[in-house]
């Protein structure tokens, strides 16, 4: 079965870091980009980051940006998002998303999704 | 913040057509793809649309995609109790090299 399945959230106060994870299974995970994606409570989906398959591409939001670090193990067939001093707006599901390379048949689509992990930045 | 914007709100009673507006730029969806997920709360979103109007093998020839200039739309043919769901279109966008999503569109079926 192909499945993404978040791990790694929690309550942290702001200020404070949490490490993301993805496991992947039943796909060939190094064959794909994967993304972060999150949804604050009431709002709508934020792209978070995007990393290559073979990390050389790496882009984040403007709102992340040099807190947020995306990573991968291609051989553990996981993704990791690694983000330090968070804010309380930082709160969200985070889900991550299997992306298809430009000129596949789904191309550019996040076509899998995991279920998410949700993360509360409060005092 | 979303840089493409769609109507909070669409309704319809069954069997009726939908149609769901996403509107941007020409740094977006005037020379990307545009695509369309929906998005039970709680659930993994899922992918209904891609390059503008293809559909993935499972998703019901009821949901229609189009693009035209900076702007696209999302259609739902038939309308079914299940369709209940927020819909929102994303696109890459050049300028912020990055994806953007829609501000979301909840759809109810009366």
């Amino acid at each position: 079965e192909v499945q993404l399945v978040e791990s790694g959230g929690g309550l942290v106060k702001p200020g404070g870091s949490l490490r993301l994870s993805c496991a992947a299974s039943g796909i060939t995970f190094n064959s794909y980009h994967m993304d972060w994606v999150r949804q604050a409570p009431g709002k709508g989906l934020e792209w978070v980051s995007f990393i290559s398959t073979d990390s050389k591409y790496i882009y984040y939001a403007d709102s992340v940006k040099g807190r947020f670090t995306i990573s991968r193990d291609n051989a553990k067939k996981s993704l990791y998002l690694q983000i330090n001093s968070l804010r309380v707006e930082d709160t969200a599901v985070y889900y991550c998303a299997r992306e298809s390379p430009a000129g596949a048949a789904l191309s550019e689509a996040f076509d899998i999704w995991g279920q998410g992990t949700m993360v509360i930045v409060s005092s | 913040q979303s840089v493409l914007t769609q109507p909070p709100s669409a309704s319809g009673t069954p069997g009726q057509r939908v149609t769901i507006s996403c509107s941007g730029s020409s740094s977006n969806i005037g020379s990307n793809y545009v695509f369309w997920y929906q998005h039970l709360p709680g659930t993994a979103p899922k992918l209904l649309i891609y390059k503008n109007d293809q559909r993935p093998s499972g998703v019901p020839d009821r949901f229609s995609g189009s693009k035209s200039g900076t702007s696209a739309s999302l259609a739902i043919s038939g309308l079914r109790s299940e369709d209940e769901a927020d819909y929102f279109c994303a696109a890459w966008d050049g300028s912020l090299s990055g994806r953007v999503f829609g501000t979301g569109t909840k759809v109810s079926v009366l």
